[in-house]
């Protein structure tokens, strides 16, 4: 079992749309919690950090489960610009990556 | 402020060459990272640097793989004998110095190491 599991995608979605992606972890000691965007052929980086009591940052809020060991990222009113790869990031010693979700956002 | 830069950007080489990647961090940055991605799979870990000091390198797939960071500045990675298994995007990273929490992660362009 992998220890961040995401779905790969791609979510196929029209400009305008809400979006969620969804990410679970296996190792119940991990501290921290993130969601990175990586572009094609491009380095990842970080887009919003990821706490218990949810945090927004504006069209993007974020969620973390903890009992259930669960992170979600909600987008809202999807831009062509979106349209990337979302790492889920967990930080125990290190960071461990999930495969990432593929977000295609169309006009 | 200049960013993570990595070099080469690419790199092919025959099985059972040897090759160097550099990383060269932000400014100012203590801890340095390696990670790796191969076709299909997610971003590994590989080590992490804090100055000149290896802290973890419980990601170093095998000691074909032999990371340095002579006077805590820019680091190499070198693969001596490469293999097939290890073509993939490498990847750097640096952060500042965090006695707590989490320093954010800055991520060079990597270098996507393909090997014949």
């Amino acid at each position: 079992r992998k220890e961040v599991e995401q779905d790969p995608g791609p979510f196929n979605v029209p400009e305008g749309a809400t979006v969620a992606f969804n990410c679970t972890y296996s190792n119940s000691a991990s501290q921290s919690f993130f969601w990175y965007r990586q572009d094609c052929r491009k380095e990842p980086k970080l887009l919003m950090s990821v706490y218990s009591s949810g945090n927004e940052d504006g069209r993007f809020t974020a969620q973390l489960n903890r009992a259930s060991q669960y992170i979600s990222l909600l987008i809202r009113d999807s831009k062509l610009s979106d349209s990337a790869t979302y790492l889920c990031v967990v930080k125990g010693n290190m960071l461990t990556f999930g495969g990432g979700t593929r977000l295609m956002v169309k006009p | 402020e200049a960013g993570v830069t990595q070099f080469p950007s690419h790199s092919v080489i025959e099985k059972g060459q040897t090759v160097t990647l550099r990383c060269d961090p932000i400014s100012g940055h203590d801890n340095l990272y390696w990670y790796r991605r191969v076709m299909g799979k997610e971003i590994k870990f590989l080590l992490h640097f804090v100055k000149e000091s290896k802290q973890d390198e419980s990601g170093m797939p095998n000691n074909r793989f032999l990371a340095e960071r002579t006077g805590g500045t820019y680091s190499t990675l070198k693969v001596q004998p490469a293999e097939l298994e290890d073509s993939g995007v490498y990847f750097c990273a640096s952060s500042t110095y965090a006695t707590s929490g989490h320093n954010e992660q800055f991520f060079g362009p990597g270098t996507r190491l393909t090997v014949l």
